[in-house]
């Protein structure tokens, strides 16, 4: 079973738009990452989030870690063609365990 | 600082041949972790080490053996290697502990023909 969910799986937004991608674990989390990808090239660390009502941002992008659900938010504001890629949620659940990922989210941006 | 350092950065490899992935960090981190992502399917962790001497398997460990004999190298061994392992593989590394950044590599892009 997949520990961590990501939604929506795929996303075509228009230049200027908001939009919001979501992760959800299974289990509890300890410690939550969002990275960022461009098609065939290697991962940019944009945030990480720990405690519960964590909120984070970096540039237009914010992240937040609701830890009694189990789920972080990425929020993108006014987003342009520079945002388009993969994004993928990574956590782990335990001290000492490995890091997992999620699916991820592929985003476009049509302008 | 180099970082998280892989090598090679593509291969090509014929059905049955063995080889080794090579990943290597110098920030004395703990963790290190291989990885392996395909379309759609995001970055499914095949071994993971959390110090010299210890290694564990991931989600998708079959065809695949680590050893971590260093704290700076976990390098990444197909034994035969099968055109399903066709891949783009990413070593990380990060200290152990909540709240600390996981690093990466740029990544090893492997056909297998």
């Amino acid at each position: 079973s997949q520990e961590l969910e990501q939604s929506p799986q795929s996303l075509i937004v228009q230049e200027g738009k908001n939009l919001t991608i979501n992760c959800t674990s299974s289990k509890t989390l300890y410690g939550l990452y969002w990275y960022k990808q461009k098609y065939g090239e290697g991962l940019i660390f944009l945030m990480m989030l720990q405690k519960g009502g964590e909120e984070k941002s970096h540039e237009k992008i914010t992240a937040k870690l609701d830890e009694k659900k189990q789920q972080s938010s990425l929020h993108i504001t006014a987003s342009q063609p520079s945002h388009a890629g993969i994004y993928l949620c990574g956590a782990g659940h335990q001290a000492g365990t490995a890091l997992i990922f999620g699916k991820g989210t592929t985003l476009s941006v049509s302008s | 600082n180099a970082g998280v350092t892989q090598t090679p950065k593509f291969q090509v490899l014929k059905t049955g041949q063995s080889m080794t992935l090579q990943c290597a960090q110098d920030m004395n981190h703990e963790y290190m972790s291989w990885y392996r992502q395909d379309p759609g399917m995001g970055l499914r962790l095949i071994h993971y080490s959390v110090g010299a001497g210890i290694t564990d398997q991931g989600e998708v460990p079959n065809g695949y053996n680590v050893s971590r004999s260093t704290t700076e190298d976990f390098p990444l061994r197909l034994l035969s290697a099968a055109p399903s392992q066709t891949s783009v593989y990413f070593c990380a590394s990060k200290l152990l502990g909540q709240g600390t950044e996981a690093f990466f590599g740029q990544g090893t892009r492997l056909t297998v023909v």
